[in-house]
């Protein structure tokens, strides 16, 4: 795995689309996620989309991946303040004994304004 | 749904003490992460395994060692405690194999050297 680069802050109103940003360096990455983690919690996983999608929906959110610039994007419709958190994106990669590492970005911190 | 229990929130310990935090995976993974995060940093990969008694160092195993005796159970081990070893600590597991592997985490630990 390579680097991972995200923006370290987003803001947005409440009601607005969110879009977090993500870059990564790896082109031999299969798979690629999104992560949330609330205040002292841990990561949950939110989605994820694989190399040869360009992109994935599930209900307020869309994953877009364009493979040729190596940028993924997390796109959440209608954010809420519930939606306030640390999104990390991840790529994985096959390491030793066949487990898939990840490579995490440093988070992107949405904060929603009411 | 796949539950990894980290045995404590919190923990206080003191420079020089050996220290064990725990990890157990309800869901028979193959594969168990240890990470710490700090901020600014995004996670940082310690130690992973892939199969009962293996092990394979991360990208900063210096001052932790693991072991994983049950495939349920992965423990990373702080010989002797540093302040500069207060962090969140997160556990992750995933299963085997080649497809898919997203990572599933617990709640972290979030650690204190005196």
């Amino acid at each position: 795995g390579e680097d991972v680069e995200q923006s370290l802050f987003l803001s947005v109103r409440e009601g607005d689309s969110s879009v977090i940003n993500c870059t990564y360096t790896d082109s031999s990455s299969t798979y690629l996620y999104w992560y949330k983690q609330e205040p002292g919690a841990g990561l949950q996983l939110l989605t994820y989309i694989f190399s040869n999608m360009d992109m994935k929906q599930d209900q307020r959110l869309t994953v877009l991946l364009n493979k040729k610039d190596k940028h993924l994007s997390l796109r959440i419709a209608d954010t809420q303040t519930g939606d306030s958190a640390i999104y990390f994106c991840a790529e994985g990669f096959v390491s030793s004994g066949s487990a898939r590492q990840l490579t995490f970005g440093s988070g992107t911190q949405l904060t929603v304004l009411p | 749904d796949v539950k990894v229990t980290q045995s404590s929130r919190y923990l206080v310990k003191r420079t020089g003490e050996k220290v064990f935090l725990e990890c157990v995976q309800d869901m028979d993974h193959e594969n168990m992460f240890w990470y710490r995060q700090d901020p600014g940093l995004g996670l940082r990969l310690i130690y992973f395994s892939y199969d009962v008694k293996m092990k394979e160092k991360g990208d900063i195993p210096e001052g932790y060692s693991v072991s994983r005796e049950k495939k349920e159970r992965f423990s990373l081990i702080l010989e002797s405690a540093s302040t500069n070893q207060t962090s969140m600590y997160l556990c992750a597991s995933s299963l085997g194999g080649f497809g898919n592997q997203p990572q599933h985490f617990g709640d972290g630990t979030r650690l204190s050297i005196l």
